[in-house]
């Protein structure tokens, strides 16, 4: 059972690059997110996508895009990284709002 | 707003001995509460999730959690550690289309 899966798993970049994250469940999921975890802390939501076709911020969004290209696939974007944005990466999905979430392995990037 | 308050950054404890980590909620409507631990270097795993009915709800690994509403918390314990529980423990609300709003976690460490 895959779940939900990311990648890349590990990336570097230099500040000013960009870049995409990706994300896919086949839990056939309504609702997906981008959290971001931090030392001291937990994690802090990015965006969300509670269904197909719709995207909202979250607590954490300036820097970021989003996109729901359909329902399994829910991507993270970095225009142009800055060291602030080092970070580790969690995808997670979820049936409704009232269910419990499936994280991925995450994406622990460095901005250099 | 919703909020989570883990007052320990971080716990030690014996092993064999009993463990209780604390957590406290802020939560406009009935809360739907969640414990995920995380391993080094992994993703999120749900322990046990709390909906509504008995207060007193069992998990995995041994864990299980008590909701008290009159005092807004959500205490996870287990009767005896193992080695193997070291890890980092997250205590979570959600019940909005806004995904989970995360405590800022505890360590747990586990001595000989």
């Amino acid at each position: 059972n895959a779940g939900v899966t990311q990648t890349p798993k590990f990336q570097v970049l230099k500040t000013g690059q960009s870049m995409t994250l990706q994300c896919a469940q086949d839990m056939n999921h309504n609702s997906m997110y981008w959290y971001r975890q931090d030392p001291g802390m937990g994690l802090r939501l990015i965006y969300y996508s509670a269904s197909e076709g719709t995207t909202d911020k979250g607590e954490v969004p300036n820097g970021y895009n989003v996109s729901r290209l359909n329902k399994r696939e829910f991507s993270l974007r970095l225009e142009s990284a800055a060291p602030s944005q080092t970070s580790v990466y969690f995808c997670a999905s979820r049936v409704t709002r009232v269910t419990e979430a499936f994280f991925g392995q995450g994406t622990r990037l460095t901005v250099v | 707003a919703q909020s989570v308050t883990q007052p320990d950054i971080h716990i030690t404890v014996s092993e064999g001995a009993s463990l209780e980590l604390r957590c406290n909620y802020s939560y406009g409507a009935t809360p739907y509460l969640f414990w995920y631990v995380q391993s080094p270097g992994q993703g999120l795993q749900l322990l046990l999730k709390y909906f509504s009915g008995d207060t007193l709800v069992q998990g995995i690994k041994g864990f299980e959690a008590e909701f008290k509403r009159s005092q807004s918390s959500f205490n996870l314990r287990k009767p005896s550690v193992h080695w193997s529980d070291a890890a980092e423990y997250f205590c979570a609300v959600g019940g909005g289309a806004d995904g989970l709003t995360f405590g800022k976690g505890t360590h747990l460490i586990i001595q000989p």
